[in-house]
C-alpha cells in the first residue's frame, strides 16, 4: 500500500545551523505535500506544502524541495532559533478522488540554544 | 474563526465505558477527518466525511469504534466497550473538501483507558 517514510526520527542542531528533514513516497500519483509542525500538547498545523507541478517553494526560514523522479521531498530549516523545537510531519496526498493524506512517522526537532 | 473544536480535552475513563469525543469543523469546510495519534503507530487516519457522507472507514480499528455526522458543523467518534489500548490521542480535522487542500486539526482530545 502507500506508504511515506521520514528521516531522522530525532534532529539535535544548534541555534542558527540549519536542519533538514526527509520524506519518500511510494505513490507516483501522489500530487500534495504538506508539512506539520506540531508542539507539545497541540494539533498539528500546516507549515508548507509544495504541489507536484513545483520543485521548490520556501517561505521565510522555511522551505521544501521536491524530486518527483526519486519521489522524495525535504524540508528546509535555516537559522533555527529554539521556538523551532517541535516534532516535524511531512504527508502525501493519496490519488485523486480522496482527500486523505499518508503522513510521514515525524521527526523531533531540538533546536539547542 | 475559533478553528476546529474538539472536545473534551482530557478523558480518563475505565475499560468497558462508552466514550464519546465531539468535533466542531470549521465553518464552511466540508470534509472532516478523524485521526488517531499514539507513540507507536504515529498519526492514523480513521475515518473521514465528505459533506456529511462516510466516504472511507477503512482506517477505524474494529466495531468497537463508530462515527457519526448528523449536520456540518458537528461530528462524533464513539468507542463501546472502551479498552486500555484505545488509550491515545484523537485528533479532528477539517478541509474545504477538495484533494490538496490544507487539513485544519482540532487541538486533540488525550483519551486515558484504565
Amino acid at each position: 500500500g502507500e506508504n511515506v517514510e521520514q528521516h531522522p526520527s530525532t534532529l539535535s542542531v544548534q541555534e542558527g545551523d540549519s536542519a533538514v528533514i526527509k520524506c519518500t513516497y511510494s505513490d507516483s500519483a501522489s500530487n500534495y505535500f504538506p508539512w506539520y509542525k506540531q508542539e507539545l500538547g497541540k494539533g498539528p498545523q500546516l507549515i508548507i506544502d509544495i504541489r507536484s507541478n513545483v520543485g521548490e517553494k520556501k517561505d521565510q526560514r522555511i522551505a521544501v524541495t521536491l524530486n518527483k523522479t526519486a519521489k522524495h521531498f525535504s524540508l528546509h530549516i535555516t537559522e533555527t532559533q529554539p521556538e523551532d523545537s517541535a516534532v516535524y510531519f511531512c504527508a502525501a496526498s493519496m490519488p485523486s478522488g480522496t482527500y486523505k493524506y499518508i503522513f510521514g512517522t515525524g521527526t523531533r526537532l531540538k533546536v539547542l540554544a | 474563526d475559533a478553528g476546529v473544536i474538539q472536545s473534551p480535552r482530557h478523558e480518563v475513563t475505565e475499560m468497558g465505558q462508552e466514550v464519546t469525543l465531539r468535533c466542531k469543523p470549521i465553518s464552511g469546510h466540508n470534509s472532516l477527518f478523524w485521526y488517531r495519534q499514539t507513540m507507536m503507530r504515529g498519526l492514523e487516519l480513521l475515518i473521514y466525511f465528505n459533506n456529511n457522507v462516510p466516504i472511507d472507514d477503512s482506517g477505524m480499528p474494529e466495531d468497537r469504534f463508530s462515527a457519526k455526522m448528523p449536520n456540518a458543523s458537528f461530528s462524533t467518534l464513539k468507542i463501546q466497550p472502551s479498552e486500555p489500548r484505545d488509550s491515545a490521542v484523537y485528533f479532528c480535522a477539517s478541509s474545504l473538501g477538495l484533494a490538496g487542500n490544507e487539513q485544519y486539526f482540532g487541538p486533540g482530545t488525550r483519551l486515558t483507558v484504565t
